[in-house]
């Protein structure tokens, strides 16, 4: 089974641009979500989709904002780059999404962007 | 304060030898806390999974714990190997997220094996 994939890979934009991620989950999984990493913050929750809603949302501004398609297919968008928008974007899938699930989140290999 | 904190930061070990990493978290109430994988430039792996009623988890060298009252976890890493180099990261999900995915990350350890 092909696992989550992420592309593109490297992405170099400057500052006031905008850019769109994909993510594309383990087929069958419904559920994804969107995580930044750097390395002074670690990893943090951007929001999670599940059937083309989104059902979380993480703590970061309106610039960033997502949306899932009907074959569960999901992108990231982030408007007007800042250069602390830096970082590794992570997507993960998993099967369903519940309170207390202990489902297994399936995490892609990122998308490394530079914000010059 | 952050609600997930790990120790050590790094640790160099040498190959074969075991070693602990420490996970402190003040989330309450929790779903269930989990241990990840992260080489270097790729997406974390989980490696357990445990619910707050559990007390160890095991996944080959790896072998989890957890002391809810306490409010500690632990991994633990057996006969080390180079390939385990790599940083360890405790995860938990609060109990009533509305959604499990909204997990709560700690900073992660960076664990280097030498041979």
């Amino acid at each position: 089974k092909a696992g989550v994939t992420q592309t593109p890979r490297y992405l170099i934009k400057t500052r006031g641009q905008q850019v769109t991620l994909s993510c594309s989950p383990i087929s069958g999984h419904r559920s994804v979500s969107w995580y930044q990493q750097t390395p002074g913050q670690g990893l943090q929750f951007l929001f999670e989709y599940f059937s083309e809603t989104q059902r979380n949302k993480g703590n970061f501004p309106g610039r960033f904002s997502g949306r899932q398609f009907s074959n569960s297919r999901s992108e990231m968008n982030v408007s007007t780059l800042e250069l602390g928008d830096s970082a590794l974007y992570l997507c993960a899938s998993s099967l369903v999404t519940s309170g207390t699930t202990t489902d297994t989140q399936y995490f892609g290999p990122g998308t490394r962007l530079t914000v010059l | 304060k952050n609600q997930v904190e790990q120790s050590p930061q790094s640790l160099i070990i040498l190959e074969g030898k075991n070693c602990t990493l420490q996970c402190n978290y003040t989330v309450s109430p929790f779903s269930n806390l989990r241990w990840y994988k992260q080489d270097t430039g790729r997406g974390p792996v989980s490696l357990t999974i445990m619910t707050f009623s559990e007390n160890t988890k095991s996944n080959g060298r790896y072998t989890a714990t957890l002391d809810a009252d306490t409010k500690q976890s632990s991994l633990h890493i057996t006969a080390s190997q180079l390939s385990d180099s790599a940083s360890y990261i405790c995860v938990v999900s609060p109990m009533f997220s509305g959604g499990y995915n909204k997990l709560i990350f700690g900073a992660g350890t960076r664990l280097a094996v030498h041979p």
